[in-house]
């Protein structure tokens, strides 16, 4: 079974651009959420989709937003660049979204470098 | 938004148990206690999970006080391999996946 698949790996952009992550999850999988990990800050909810619907989102600025397509593959887009959003993104993908406890898988990240 | 304390750094020999503690004094009950790890230039990958039983998988196992406001993971026997980042992490059942990790237990392992 394919594990969850994140991509680009590494990526490098001008302050000022826009970027899009792709995540896509473990088959089967409908809920996908978006980690930022900053050497300062730790690894920081973004948000959470289930079924093309966000669910949940974290304490991010507006330019930060995402989306999840029918076959559960989801897409994070940041907009107008800043230094300080040098990080790795990380999605995690779940069978589900509530209940019982359930293991999240972790994709590798990609890691965003904006110089 | 972190709602587990532990300790920011730990260190074991090879080949011996390691008892790895988190705080989780205002855990609520529908509260899951989920323990996930870190290798470097990796993802966080699931370790264990319990609600109020102690628990026992391939890789550890988990102790949860009675009152539920700590836990604990062992490692049986910690190999190199085991030298992560462990994050004690808190489920809330209605918000499943929105994962608050804390600052987590940085485990180095002495050969």
């Amino acid at each position: 079974k394919a594990g969850v698949t994140q991509t680009p790996r590494y990526l490098i952009k001008t302050r000022g651009q826009q970027v899009t992550l792709s995540c896509s999850p473990i088959s089967g999988h409908r809920s996908v959420s978006w980690y930022q990990q900053t050497p300062g800050q730790g690894l920081q909810f973004l948000f959470e989709y289930f079924s093309e619907t966000q669910r949940n989102k974290g304490n991010f600025p507006g330019r930060f937003s995402g989306r999840q397509f029918s076959n559960s593959r989801s897409e994070m887009n940041v907009s107008t660049l800043e230094l300080g959003d040098s990080a790795l993104y990380l999605c995690a993908s779940s069978s589900k979204v509530g209940g019982s406890g359930t293991e999240a898988f972790f994709g590798q990240g990609t890691r965003l470098t904006v110089v | 938004d972190a709602k587990t304390t532990q300790p920011n750094s730990m260190e074991s020999n090879e080949e011996e148990p390691v008892h790895l503690p988190c705080n989780h004094s205002t855990i609520s009950g529908t509260d899951y206690i989920h323990w996930y790890r870190q290798l470097p230039s990796q993802g966080p990958e699931y370790v264990i999970h319990g609600l109020t039983s102690n628990v026992n998988n391939r890789m550890a196992s988990l102790a949860i006080a009675e009152d539920r406001k700590s836990s604990t993971l062992i490692l049986h026997r910690a190999t190199l391999r085991d030298a992560a980042v462990y994050y004690c992490i808190l489920r809330d059942r209605d918000n499943f996946n929105k994962f608050y990790f804390g600052s987590g237990t940085k485990l180095n392992v002495k050969p």
